[in-house]
């Protein structure tokens, strides 16, 4: 089955600079890569996502990039605040839009420095 | 706004009980899932189920069995708790078409 693994587990940015978290998937017929944040004590929830046929894309402070060659994606967050401070999780899946369910990785802790 | 709700937030059980987990959605949702979220593991898919009475074996199966006998329902059930089923359970649904999976709040589940 598909594996999935993620880096760092822990990313610790100081308010206002950019952090990057970087995922690699095993199988290559994946087809789509959502990342879900998770708030302490709440439930996960989509941030943002990409399909095979994108190589990027973007909303607000937030990108997502794919390189399907090299079966990495990453996540990257422009002028970190306060509240950008969760889990995030990068995940992959087979199934046209997660629908077949999802392999996570194992989360980033990313921690925002004031 | 989709809700998807979960039975118990908290629930200790002994080893060897048998246990359910329920999760309900509200928005016909043909698609739902059970994961379990530990500690530098992430989450991890049990079962799944794409309809009414239908499902299928996510990545750890073992140890687990689910039933699906209404479209808004969808149940996780321990046979006979153990230990190492002691998790967070969520429970999650997407709508035909769509991308986002809609999470429950979780159960959080100790065994003893």
């Amino acid at each position: 089955g598909e594996n999935v693994e993620q880096h760092p587990s822990t990313l610790s940015v100081q308010e206002g600079d950019s952090a990057v978290i970087k995922c690699t998937y095993s199988d290559s017929a994946s087809n789509y890569f959502p990342w879900y944040k998770q708030e302490l004590g709440k439930r996960p929830q989509l941030i943002i996502d990409i399909r095979s046929n994108v190589g990027e894309k973007k909303d607000q402070r937030i990108a997502v990039t794919l390189n399907k060659t090299a079966k990495h994606f990453s996540l990257h967050i422009t002028e970190t605040q306060p509240e950008d401070s969760a889990v995030y999780f990068c995940a992959a899946s087979l199934g046209g839009g997660g629908a077949d369910g999802l392999t996570f990785g194992k989360g980033t802790h990313l921690i925002i420095q004031p | 706004d989709v809700k998807v709700t979960q039975s118990s937030r908290y629930l200790v059980k002994r080893t060897g009980e048998k246990v359910f987990l329920e999760c309900v959605q509200d928005m016909d949702h043909e698609n739902m899932f059970w994961y379990r979220q530990d500690p530098g593991l992430g989450l991890r898919l049990i079962y799944f189920s794409y309809d009414v009475k239908m499902k299928e074996k996510g990545d750890i199966p073992e140890g687990y069995s689910v039933s699906r006998e209404k479209k808004e329902r969808f149940s996780l059930i321990l046979e006979s708790a153990s230990t190492n089923q002691t998790s967070m359970y969520l429970c999650a649904s997407i709508g035909q078409g769509r991308n986002e999976q809609y999470f429950g709040p979780g159960t959080r589940l100790t065994v003893t």
